[in-house]
């Protein structure tokens, strides 16, 4: 079953606005990763946050981790036509497997 | 930058035959993944493997099966391919230790007529 759920399933929003993203998941987890996948290519990971962590930077993404709510979200800061891509999270419970949430599919406007 | 390789990148072919997904990495990563994705939607985990010999099946049932006799080298056959099996097959690998991310190949997509 998958571990991860992504909210919103779908956003659209104007170029140079802020797309905020959010995982919920199920069970304890070593880190949560968010990764992305532009249209027929594979996933690009972007950012790895640890269990003990509770926010992390990266260029214009900003993640956080709530692991008392299991939840953690993504902020693209002001999107650009590029961004526009599904977004995945995904948790480690360090059992070697990685478990993908459903995407949000994110678009940016021009 | 991940080097990690899926050929090929579309198949389109008949019921009943055997085929031969390719993924190779040339980064020494022990562990290998394969994945199922249907267009938009969710990845399902369908084999790993934790290194040479080792293989494991994922979350989702398969009647695909995979072997890895070499590190870079992890194949996934279908020997009777079915229209069931038209979807997207992504390889993944990573690095043995805590915390580290995967890295996919560009993918598989299938078609099976």
């Amino acid at each position: 079953s998958q571990q991860g759920e992504e909210d919103p399933q779908a956003l659209s929003i104007q170029e140079g606005e802020n797309a905020t993203m959010n995982c919920s998941y199920k069970t304890s987890i070593n880190n949560l990763q968010w990764y992305r996948q532009n249209s027929g290519r594979g996933l690009v990971h972007l950012i790895l946050i640890r269990s003990n962590e509770r926010e992390k930077h990266s260029g214009r993404l900003r993640v956080t981790l709530d692991t008392s709510k299991k939840s953690s979200s993504l902020l693209i800061t002001a999107s650009r036509a590029a961004d526009t891509a599904s977004y995945f999270c995904a948790t480690d419970a360090g059992d070697d497997k990685i478990i993908f949430g459903k995407g949000t599919r994110l678009h940016i406007l021009p | 930058e991940a080097d990690i390789y899926q050929t090929p990148r579309y198949l389109v072919i008949g019921t009943g035959k055997k085929i031969t997904l390719e993924c190779s990495q040339t980064m020494g990563h022990d562990k290998m993944y394969w994945y199922q994705q249907d267009p938009g939607m969710e990845l399902h985990l369908i084999h790993y493997s934790y290194g040479v010999n080792s293989t494991e099946k994922g979350d989702l049932s398969s009647e695909s099966t995979v072997s890895r006799i070499r590190t870079e080298h992890f194949p996934l056959t279908l020997e009777s391919a079915r229209p069931s099996h038209t979807s997207q097959y992504l390889c993944a690998s990573r690095q043995t230790g805590n915390n580290q991310p995967q890295h996919f190949g560009d993918g598989t997509r299938l078609s099976i007529l």
